[in-house]
């Protein structure tokens, strides 16, 4: 199994530009979820996911946008980036719920280190 | 809201003991867990607790927990080089959903 995958791994984009950080998982896991990383901040939720067709917003979801049509991918849009979103985009998937019964381990991604000038 | 807090720096010697410490607020977390991230890489689970246990031990590995002072810690035997990461502190919440609130990582200095 290759786990979570994600990609690019390194991305420069200008103030305003578009782009898709791809996710994809090969352990069919429902659960699947977007993070950013800070210095001294810990990870933040950005989007999450409970299956195929269902998304839902996490602590920080303005200027991102998610899709999630099959099991195994959850790309992450920014519509225009921004400065701010300058961070490291992690990208997890877990096997159960994590509120449900049952210790959940989250697997994720090598992560993907975004610049926004 | 939900907040996890952890010293942000660690400083050992190798082969001594380290002590990680995570405070928490939420009283309805069910699991807390501890993960490692390396240089350049995602985070891995390294060991958790269900919230109804005081003691975990895997290995080197020492986890308590006091509930009452919503206080979590992590225990390192024999500190080695190996062990040079940063430690998160997470824990699972049964108000508010489908989230786990992780705390901003305590970054471990080994020296030789």
């Amino acid at each position: 199994n290759a786990g979570v995958t994600q990609t690019p791994k390194f991305q420069v984009l200008k103030t305003g530009q578009s782009m898709t950080l791809q996710c994809a998982q090969d352990m069919n896991h429902e659960y699947m979820s977007w993070y950013r990383q800070d210095p001294g901040m810990g990870l933040r939720l950005i989007h999450y996911s409970v299956g195929a067709g269902i998304t839902d917003q996490g602590e920080v979801p303005n200027g991102y946008n998610v899709s999630r049509s099959t099991t195994e991918d959850f790309p992450l849009r920014l519509l225009s980036a921004a400065p701010s979103q300058t961070s490291v985009y992690f990208c997890a998937s877990s096997y159960r719920p994590l509120t449900g019964g049952g210790n959940n381990e989250q697997f994720f991604g090598p992560g993907t280190r975004l610049t926004v000038l | 809201g939900e907040d996890v807090e952890q010293s942000l720096f660690l400083s050992v010697r190798e082969g001594d003991s380290s002590v990680i410490n995570c405070t928490y607020t939420d009283s309805s977390s069910t699991y807390l867990y501890w993960y490692k991230q390396e240089p350049g890489a995602g985070l891995q689970l390294l060991t958790y607790i269900f919230s109804n246990m005081d003691m975990k031990q895997d290995q080197r590995l020492t986890v308590l927990l006091n509930k009452k002072d919503k206080h979590l810690s992590l225990r390192i035997a024999d500190t080695q080089t190996g062990d040079s990461a940063i430690y998160f502190c997470a824990e699972t919440a049964t108000t508010g959903g489908f989230k786990t609130i992780f705390g901003a990582g305590t970054r471990l200095f080994v020296k030789a």
